[in-house]
């Protein structure tokens, strides 16, 4: 089994939806989560990171299921701008050092 | 804002070659690392770095790999003898777990063109 899963998508969206992500982990271990995300041939920028109790920023909403080792990304009334890769991102420490350890990511095109 | 620094932004070399990747990690942070990505596929570990040594390494960083940190500022992968395969973008980062949330800053990569 992967350590971190997604739906790779694409996601192909009007302007305006909303659009939900997943994600699941193996790990138990881990110990930080992340939503990047990555445009074509850019480096990955962290969107938000995510908590137990949930987290919001203006229109993305995360969230954190600790016990089903599952992540989720929601992102209202999408922009054009928001077509892009979102990579969930588990971090990891084992033996006094972090790993960061990567899903497939999922691919979004907002469309006009 | 401080940010991770990579160069080149694009290296050409023929087959077994030797490529040394340049990275200027930001300055405050403790634990360092290289990622690859080939196109169009997924970010994967090669390797971590702290405390001047390798912490963690993934089955891909074998013996035509190498890090170093030379000076305080500098953090470097060399690629002893490049492959075909080892056409990617590579993207350093560099983290400290106990600050904020925890996050890693990646730079803006290094795209390895092995011909």
């Amino acid at each position: 089994r992967k350590e971190v899963e997604q739906d790779p998508g694409p996601f192909n969206v009007p302007e305006g939806a909303t659009v939900a992500f997943n994600c699941t982990y193996s790990n138990s271990a881990s110990q930080s989560f992340f939503w990047y995300r990555q445009d074509c041939r850019k480096e990955p920028k962290l969107l938000m990171s995510v908590y137990s109790s949930g987290n919001e920023d203006g229109r993305f909403t995360a969230q954190l299921n600790r016990a089903s080792q599952y992540i989720s990304l929601l992102i209202r009334d999408s922009k054009l701008s928001d077509s892009a890769t979102y990579l969930c991102v588990v971090n990891k420490r084992t033996s006094g050092t972090y790993k960061y350890i990567f899903g497939t990511g999922t691919r979004l095109k907002v469309l006009a | 804002e401080p940010e991770v620094t990579q160069t080149p932004s694009h290296q050409v070399t023929q087959m077994g070659q030797e490529v040394i990747l340049r990275c200027v990690p930001i300055s405050n942070h403790l634990y360092f690392y290289w990622y690859r990505q080939i196109l169009g596929q997924k970010v994967e570990f090669l390797v971590s770095f702290y405390n001047n040594e390798i912490s963690e390494k993934s089955e891909i960083f074998d013996d035509q790999f190498s890090v170093e940190r030379p000076d305080g500022s500098n953090f470097t992968l060399k690629i002893r003898s490049t492959k075909l395969e080892d056409s990617a973008m590579y993207f350093c980062a560099s983290s400290d777990p106990l600050l904020g949330s925890g996050e890693a800053f990646f730079g803006q990569g290094t795209r390895l063109t092995v011909v």
